[in-house]
C-alpha cells in the first residue's frame, strides 16, 4: 500500500464548477499537509499548506484536513482555464531529514482540466 | 531573482552513458534536493543537501552521485545510465526554519531518455 493515493484523473469540469481534489494517506506521523499546483512541462509550486487538522483557505482554494479519517482535500471554487494543471498532494512529518529539511511523501498528482 | 534553474531541459542518452544535470539556486538557500518524477509514482527524493560539503541519501540513491561545493549549485551526476533512469529530475531549494515546514521551490525539470 502506497504512503499517500491520489486519484490521477483526467478531471474535465466545466468554468465556474467548484472542484474537490482529495488524498488519503496511510502514515499517522504526517503533520503538514501540501498541495502543490504543476502547469504542464514546469516544476511544481507550492499552493497552500495546513499543519496538522483543519481548514484553510487562500483566495478560491480551500485546504482541509481530516487527520482521523486521514484524508485531505483541496476545493477549488469559480474554477477557470487558468487552473488547468496537475495538482500534487504532499505530506511530511515532523521529524526531519538528517541535518535539517522536511521529507516530503507526494501523490501521484491529479490532473486537471477547466474547460470554457 | 533566477529562482532554480536545471540545465539541460532534454537530453538523450544511450545505455552505459554518463551525464550531470545542473542546477543552481539564487535565493542562498541552504537546503537543496534532486527528485526524479515518473509516471503514476509521484515525486521520489534522490539526494538532498543541507549545506555545502554536506549531502545525504534519499528513498532512490542508486545510480546516482551527487556534490554539493558551494551554496549556489548542486548538480547530480549519472555514471552509467540505464533505461530505467529514464524520468523527468527536478531540482529543488529552501531556507531552513527553525520550526515549521520549509516551503521547497522546484526548477523547471530535466527531461532524461535513455535508450
Amino acid at each position: 500500500q502506497k504512503e499517500v493515493e491520489q486519484d490521477p484523473g483526467p478531471l474535465s469540469v466545466p468554468e465556474g464548477a467548484i472542484v474537490s481534489l482529495n488524498c488519503t494517506y496511510s502514515n499517522s506521523a504526517f503533520q503538514y499537509f501540501m498541495w502543490y499546483r504543476q502547469y504542464s512541462r514546469k516544476g511544481p509550486e507550492l499552493l497552500m499548506y495546513t499543519y496538522s487538522s483543519g481548514n484553510k483557505e487562500d483566495g478560491r482554494f480551500t485546504a482541509q484536513v481530516d487527520k482521523s479519517s486521514k484524508y485531505i482535500s483541496l476545493f477549488i471554487r469559480d474554477s477557470q482555464p487558468s487552473d488547468s494543471a496537475t495538482y500534487l498532494c504532499a505530506m511530511s512529518a515532523e521529524i526531519v531529514l538528517t541535518g535539517g529539511g522536511n521529507k516530503l511523501t507526494f501523490g501521484t498528482g491529479t490532473q486537471l482540466k477547466v474547460e470554457l | 531573482n533566477a529562482g532554480v534553474t536545471q540545465t539541460p531541459k532534454f537530453r538523450i542518452l544511450k545505455i552505459g552513458q554518463s551525464m550531470t544535470l545542473q542546477c543552481a539556486q539564487d535565493m542562498n538557500h541552504n537546503y537543496m534536493y534532486w527528485y526524479r518524477q515518473d509516471p503514476g509514482m509521484g515525486l521520489k527524493l534522490i539526494y538532498y543537501s543541507v549545506g555545502a560539503g554536506i549531502t545525504d541519501k534519499g528513498e532512490v540513491p542508486n545510480g546516482y552521485n551527487v556534490s554539493r561545493s558551494t551554496t549556489e549549485d548542486f548538480p547530480l551526476r549519472l555514471e552509467l545510465a540505464a533505461p530505467s533512469q529514464t524520468s523527468v529530475y527536478f531540482c529543488a531549494s529552501s531556507k531552513p526554519r527553525d520550526r515549521g515546514l520549509e516551503t521547497q521551490y522546484f526548477g523547471p525539470g530535466t527531461r532524461l531518455l535513455v535508450l
